[in-house]
């Protein structure tokens, strides 16, 4: 079985610009979890998302939206990037939205560079 | 917010037992999970532990768990050069299962 996917798996884009990022779960898992990783720093959470709903947000501007499709892949939206959001950008998908132990399973990861 | 602090770096000979720190601030967390990181790859779920156990053994690893001093553990036996990479702890510390709070990461160098 494939793993988590992740598309593209790395972009370079200009200040201003508008990106768009892309995971597909493992088959059968129902939700999507969005974390951006900087150069030296653990992954930090920006969105989760489960049966199509956000389900939670972290602490990121409005510039980043996201959403789930009706196959469970998600999509994540950068507006008017700036040189700090610079990072990889890592999917992880889990079978619920929540319980004891939804573990997470990762994506290689889009690595998007800002100019 | 949750603070988790890990000691930046760790470097062992190979052969020998790693030990890879991590404290936490938050004691409302259930699941407790270690990541492993490789150059330019994403993280790979390595073993996790349940908040009611003190420790757990997977082959060579052994998470030790002491909720009293709110302080993780992970023990790698037998560490081998493929073993260097950043060990990440995390926690649903954010509030839910789909919200994990990672330290900064252990740099593991294994020398031959």
């Amino acid at each position: 079985d494939a793993g988590v996917t992740q598309s593209p798996t790395h972009l370079i884009k200009t200040r201003g610009q508008h990106v768009t990022l892309r995971c597909s779960p493992i088959s059968g898992h129902k939700s999507v979890s969005w974390y951006q990783q900087v150069l030296g720093q653990g992954p930090q959470f920006i969105f989760q998302y489960y049966e199509k709903e956000e389900r939670g947000r972290g602490n990121f501007p409005d510039r980043f939206s996201a959403r789930q499709f009706p196959n469970y892949s998600s999509e994540l939206n950068v507006n008017a990037l700036l040189l700090g959001d610079s990072a990889l950008y890592l999917c992880a998908s889990s079978l619920f939205g929540a319980g004891d132990n939804n573990e997470q399973f990762f994506g290689p990861g889009t690595r998007l560079t800002v100019l | 917010g949750e603070d988790v602090e890990q000691s930046l770096f760790l470097s062992v000979r190979e052969g020998d037992s790693s030990v890879i720190n991590c404290t936490y601030t938050d004691s409302s967390s259930t699941y407790l999970y270690w990541y492993k990181q490789e150059p330019g790859a994403g993280l790979q779920l390595l073993t996790y532990i349940f908040s009611n156990m003190d420790m757990k053994q997977d082959q060579r690893l052994t998470v030790l768990l002491n909720k009293k001093d709110k302080h993780l553990s992970l023990r790698i036996a037998d560490t081998q050069t493929g073993d260097s990479a950043i060990y990440f702890c995390a926690g649903p510390w954010g509030g839910s299962q789909g919200n994990l709070i990672f330290g900064k990461g252990t740099k593991l160098s294994v020398k031959p």
